[in-house]
């Protein structure tokens, strides 16, 4: 089983739609992430968690928000979908340990019509 | 805000060559992290380096973290055609967050 799970993996959705992605994760990690990628754009961080109370920003928020339901749970959500958010989207979780790497979940690819 | 510079977007090799990937920051890092992301999977972790000029190797692959501690190169020994993939370079300070370079897709022709 993998240890970051996203689903769904793939999703076909309407302009102005809300959409939500969910993560899950089985390492005990207090932090989480959510990135998108596009094509030459590398990973772009969109929200981090640090723990469950804790929420931040990353530099392409707009138009996103999220919720840690949990430890093990951190969920995207796009409340009114616009094409331009058509990307694949990452969840990856840590320990807060600098010296322990961030552990990716396999992705959702989100096409927005 | 910090960012990562990879370049070029694109290498193309043939099998058993060697390859070099560099990554260049304005900003000190450190941490830097390499990883290697296969079609329709999320990126994997490669090499870590924690200290500046330490050289680590993971099998075919060595890694440096630059003595100024703004650079890091990936290298990688006699290619195979399972090393396509995209590769990224990711830089940390202190226990805050990682920047990620936009990464070089590798092709490996057999």
């Amino acid at each position: 089983d993998a240890d970051v799970t996203q689903t769904p993996r793939n999703r076909i959705t309407k302009t102005g739609k809300r959409i939500m992605l969910e993560c899950s994760q089985t390492k005990g990690h207090d932090r989480m992430y959510w990135y998108r990628q596009d094509p030459g754009l590398g990973l772009r961080l969109i929200y981090y968690s640090f723990d469950v109370k804790d929420i931040n920003k990353g530099e392409i928020s707009d138009g996103y928000s999220v919720s840690r339901q949990a430890q093990a749970k951190f969920s995207l959500s796009l409340e009114s979908a616009i094409p331009n958010q058509t990307a694949l989207y990452f969840c990856a979780t840590s320990d807060p340990d600098p010296n322990q790497p961030q552990h990716f979940g396999d992705g959702t690819r989100l096409s927005i019509l | 805000g910090q960012q990562l510079n990879q370049s070029p977007q694109s290498m193309f090799i043939q099998e058993g060559e060697d390859v070099s990937m560099n990554c260049t920051s304005s900003s000190i890092f450190n941490t830097w992290l390499w990883y290697k992301q296969d079609p329709g999977e999320g990126p994997v972790l490669l090499i870590a380096l924690y200290k500046a000029g330490e050289l680590t190797s993971n099998g075919r692959l060595t890694a440096q973290f630059g003595i100024t501690r703004k650079d890091s190169f990936l290298n990688i020994s006699a290619s195979i055609p399972s090393d396509v993939g995209i590769y990224f370079c990711a830089g940390q300070i202190a226990n805050s967050k990682l920047t990620f370079g936009k990464g070089i897709t590798l092709s490996v022709r057999p």
